[in-house]
């Protein structure tokens, strides 16, 4: 099973500011990297499949980056609508699997 | 716009057996990947398996012992049973369209507590 880690637990950020978020494989996924935005009481939302590509109506503020077993999300100015948390997921190899996540909150 | 909703219990009994069904509409069930993915309060995503529209199955090995997943494409909908739940069991359990790749159209999840 590849193991999907994510270095900060916590991120806190200022409104505006950059977010660089970051995921690492235990092994190689290739491209195989999406990133999911979670809010309290919802399901998991697409931002960003084939480890940088936008899903359908994800704003540009969001981007993704990497490949073989290190991905960073960013976020380049952090509206109040992206405070959340923040899951990748690799789909290279069955069972697919999470990382643990990382939240985004208010500095 | 796809939509899923998931149904059944939310208060299963230690040993017994947990059962959900998820509705999917806006879309035909068929031709796709749907999976069954929990989150225990507080704690990460776990996918549990994935059904095809043709029922072939692929369940994640840490579960696979106790699940068993079904389709009924009449009905736009597939299922999925846990046997031998424990508290550890305790999850939202969300269905999702997807399998193959990632998970683009979700349920909104539904809370099972394993207690007696």
């Amino acid at each position: 099973e590849i193991v999907m880690t994510q270095s900060a637990a916590t991120l806190s950020v200022f409104p505006g500011e950059r977010a660089t978020l970051s995921c690492r494989a235990s092994q190689s996924v290739g491209s195989n990297l999406a990133w999911y935005q979670q809010k309290p009481g919802q399901a998991p939302r697409l931002l960003i499949y084939d480890a940088s590509t936008r899903d359908t109506g994800i704003p540009a503020r969001f981007s993704g980056s990497g490949s073989g077993t290190e991905f960073t999300l960013t976020i380049s100015s952090l509206q109040s609508e992206d405070f959340a948390v923040y899951y990748c997921q690799q789909y290279n190899n069955w069972p697919f699997t999470f990382g643990p996540g990382t939240i985004v909150d208010i500095k | 716009q796809v939509q899923l909703q998931e149904s059944g219990p939310g208060l299963v009994k230690p040993s017994e057996t947990l059962s959900l069904t998820c509705t999917v509409s806006g879309d035909s069930i068929s031709y796709y990947y749907w999976s069954w993915i929990r989150q225990p309060p507080g704690k990460e995503l776990e996918w549990i398996g994935f059904i095809y529209s043709s029922g072939s199955t692929h369940y994640n090995p840490s579960l696979k012992s106790r699940v068993t997943m079904s389709v009924d494409t009449s009905k736009n909908q597939f299922s999925l049973m846990l046997r031998s739940v424990t508290a550890a069991d305790t999850a939202v359990y969300y269905c999702a369209r997807g399998g193959s790749s990632y998970f683009k159209f979700w349920g909104q999840g539904t809370l099972v507590t394993v207690s007696s």
